[in-house]
């Protein structure tokens, strides 16, 4: 059983379109993270949340933290063929010390 | 600064045998975490080293093991391989807490 729940988990869409990725757990987390991952490399971080209800803008890509702590969220506006890759989100659980926990991942394909 | 380095790249092994995989932490990072990431469960936690010592575990049989030496690189031992432990073994650095820094990995083929 994962501890966190990633939606959809496959994407496909044409360029332009606006996107959601959801992460979801019914555990509380003290932060989290998410990543992107390409073919034949390691994930690369693109934000930290820390505090329940938190929103953080990164150009067109918006996270935001719930205000349980237990859920986040991804949008992406105008998606672009760059977006393409593997989306994982990562918590830490405030009684596991600093190990990651991981979502299965949203692949996301953009066609341009 | 160079990134996370992992050696090596690609690797074939037999059921049966045992591997060795090795990861270069970034310049100044003390910690190296390694994850195994499979199509089926995802990216899972296999342990964690800093300053040489298991700072956390996860829940992976004992065949895996790793080690970390005084210059901060780090090793992952897989013994007895089962042709379920095919994966992409990622290795990630920090300084003590904070944000990770994840290497290429190593993909490892058990035949």
């Amino acid at each position: 059983t994962q501890l966190l729940e990633q939606s959809p988990q496959f994407l496909s869409i044409q360029e332009g379109e606006n996107l959601t990725v959801y992460c979801n757990s019914s555990s509380v987390f003290s932060s989290l993270q998410w990543y992107r991952q390409e073919p034949g490399e390691g994930p690369v971080l693109l934000v930290t949340v820390v505090t329940g209800g938190e929103v953080k803008k990164l150009k067109r890509l918006t996270f935001q933290f719930g205000d349980a702590r237990k859920d986040s969220s991804l949008h992406i506006t105008a998606a672009q063929p760059g977006d393409t890759g593997l989306y994982l989100c990562a918590g830490v659980k405030e009684t596991s010390g600093s190990r990651l926990t991981f979502g299965e991942g949203t692949q996301l394909t953009v066609n341009p | 600064k160079a990134g996370v380095t992992q050696t090596p790249r690609y690797l074939i092994k037999t059921r049966g045998q045992q591997v060795t995989l090795s990861c270069s932490p970034i310049s100044g990072h003390r910690s190296v975490s390694w994850y195994q990431q499979t199509p089926g469960q995802g990216l899972q936690f296999l342990f964690e080293y800093f300053s040489e010592t298991q700072r956390n575990k996860g829940n992976f049989p004992g065949r895996f093991s790793g080690r970390q030496f005084s210059n901060s690189r780090s090793e992952m031992n897989v013994s007895t391989l089962e042709l379920g432990d095919s994966a992409l073994y990622l290795c990630a650095s920090r300084p003590g807490y904070g944000e990770q820094y994840f290497g290429p990995g190593t993909r490892l083929t058990v035949t």
